[in-house]
């Protein structure tokens, strides 16, 4: 079973840009998560979609940063434009959903964002 | 504000002993408490997870032990093995909701052959 992925792995931008960050989750993961973790600092929640549906975005930085998720299976995260405090590793997570208590999280392998 | 604390931020021991990392949350609504463990250029991976109507769970030569009156929970790596060299974090969620994962900061294991 392939698990989850993200693309690109990595990515240099200028201050200004717009970059889009692309998760795919493990086929039948109804929920999709997004984290960051700026270097140093711990992995930080950013979104979670159920299907395509966002059931919280408490997360989100500020309106630079936009997800989506067409027809409930792969995601997007575009931040436009970007800033230098934008910069670090960006992880998708996936998992069922069902009545089973906390089902467990399978994270990517991140998108590594630096802006310059 | 830092719902979850970790410590120690890295943590090196020599191969066959025991490796200790600790962690404290705020958040009395937390019922779920993961591990998970980080190798270089890879995601975290879930490692062991436990939940509060236990004290201790054990998987292999992993640990988790859990306070809830202390709000503390620990992972102990015994027999530590150089491959076990990685990234470690805590983390903890609540049933309900997004369950979205809050996390430590992190502790970098290095174990010495």
């Amino acid at each position: 079973e392939a698990g989850v992925t993200q693309f690109p792995s990595h990515s240099v931008i200028e201050k200004g840009q717009t970059v889009t960050l692309r998760c795919d989750p493990i086929s039948g993961h109804d929920n999709l998560y997004w984290y960051r973790r700026v270097m140093g600092k711990e992995i930080k929640f950013l979104l979670h979609f159920v299907k395509e549906s966002k059931q919280d975005e408490s997360g989100m930085p500020n309106n630079r940063f936009l997800a989506e998720r067409t027809g409930g299976t792969y995601s997007t995260l575009k931040v436009q434009p970007a800033e230098l405090e934008d910069s670090g590793v960006y992880f998708c997570a996936s998992s069922q959903r069902t009545l089973v208590y906390q089902e467990t999280q399978y994270f990517g392998p991140g998108t590594r964002l630096l802006v310059l | 504000q830092q719902q979850v604390k970790q410590s120690p931020q890295s943590l090196i021991v020599q191969k066959g002993g025991i490796s200790i990392i600790n962690c404290a949350y705020e958040n009395t609504a937390f019922d779920y408490f993961p591990w998970y463990q980080q190798f270089p250029g890879k995601g975290p991976a879930l490692l062991i997870a436990i939940r509060p109507d236990v004290s201790e769970k054990k998987e292999g030569r992993f640990t988790i032990s859990f306070n809830k009156s202390a709000k503390q929970f620990s992972l102990h790596i015994m027999d530590s093995q150089p491959g076990d060299s990685a990234t470690y974090f805590c983390a903890a969620s609540r049933q309900g909701g997004s369950e979205k994962l809050v996390f430590g900061k992190g502790t970098k294991l290095t174990v010495n052959p």
